[in-house]
């Protein structure tokens, strides 16, 4: 079974332009969940899709972040325009229903020139 | 609110050394607990859970216990090796709804040298 997986690993993008992260979680999970971990700082939680809807996006930055889900099978997460403060790492990560096992993907390291 | 202390790194051991990485938690309830760890150049893996007090996660030589009474959720692992190089997440999940969101400590970077 594939697990969750995150395209691009790598973005290298200036100040003020956009980039979108996409992620593809396991099979059959309805839960998505989209984290960010700034330079040496904790994983933060950014929002949390159950299939299409957004359950949770209490950790959104601000409305520079847009992320969709639609179909309820991969998330997109779109960053316009790009600030400097945006570098880090993205994760995405799925899990089925009620559990509360998540799966992680690789992650894609963001960084804004 | 939520939270999650881990102690601060970097550690460095020698192989076949003992190793203790200390976390704490502050949470409504009972949350469910985790380490989760990143290999260099990998995402994060699950190493190991505990969803209730006095509950052992295990894995890969690794352990910790669920410790209500002091919130804690050390992980030890008695023999290192240099393959343990990694960072190590310790997490929890809000005990007050299914699926929830996960609360992550800073992470702590272990090396292990031969």
């Amino acid at each position: 079974e594939a697990g969750v997986t995150q395209f691009p690993s790598h973005s290298v993008i200036e100040k003020g332009q956009t980039v979108t992260l996409r992620c593809d979680p396991i099979s059959g999970h309805d839960n998505l969940y989209w984290y960010r971990r700034v330079m040496g700082k904790e994983i933060k939680f950014l929002l949390h899709f159950v299939k299409e809807s957004k359950q949770d996006e209490s950790g959104m930055p601000n409305n520079r972040f847009l992320a969709e889900r639609t179909g309820g099978t991969y998330s997109t997460l779109k960053v316009q325009p790009a600030e400097l403060e945006d570098s880090g790492v993205y994760f995405c990560a799925s899990s089925l229903g009620d559990s509360k096992t998540q799966y992680f993907g690789p992650g894609t390291r963001l960084l804004v020139l | 609110g939520n939270s999650v202390t881990q102690m601060e790194g970097p550690v460095t051991l020698s192989e076949e050394a003992f190793l203790t990485i200390n976390c704490t938690y502050t949470a409504t309830g009972y949350p469910s607990l985790f380490w989760y760890v990143q290999y260099p150049g990998e995402g994060l893996q699950l190493l190991l859970k505990a969803t209730k007090a006095d509950d052992k996660g295990s894995n890969k030589g690794f352990e910790a216990t669920y410790r209500k009474e002091t919130t804690s959720f050390h992980l030890e692992k008695g023999s290192v090796q240099v393959s343990d190089s990694a960072v190590y997440f310790c997490a929890l999940s809000d005990p007050r709804r299914a699926n929830s969101k996960l609360t992550f400590g800073k992470g702590i970077t272990l090396s292990v040298r031969p």
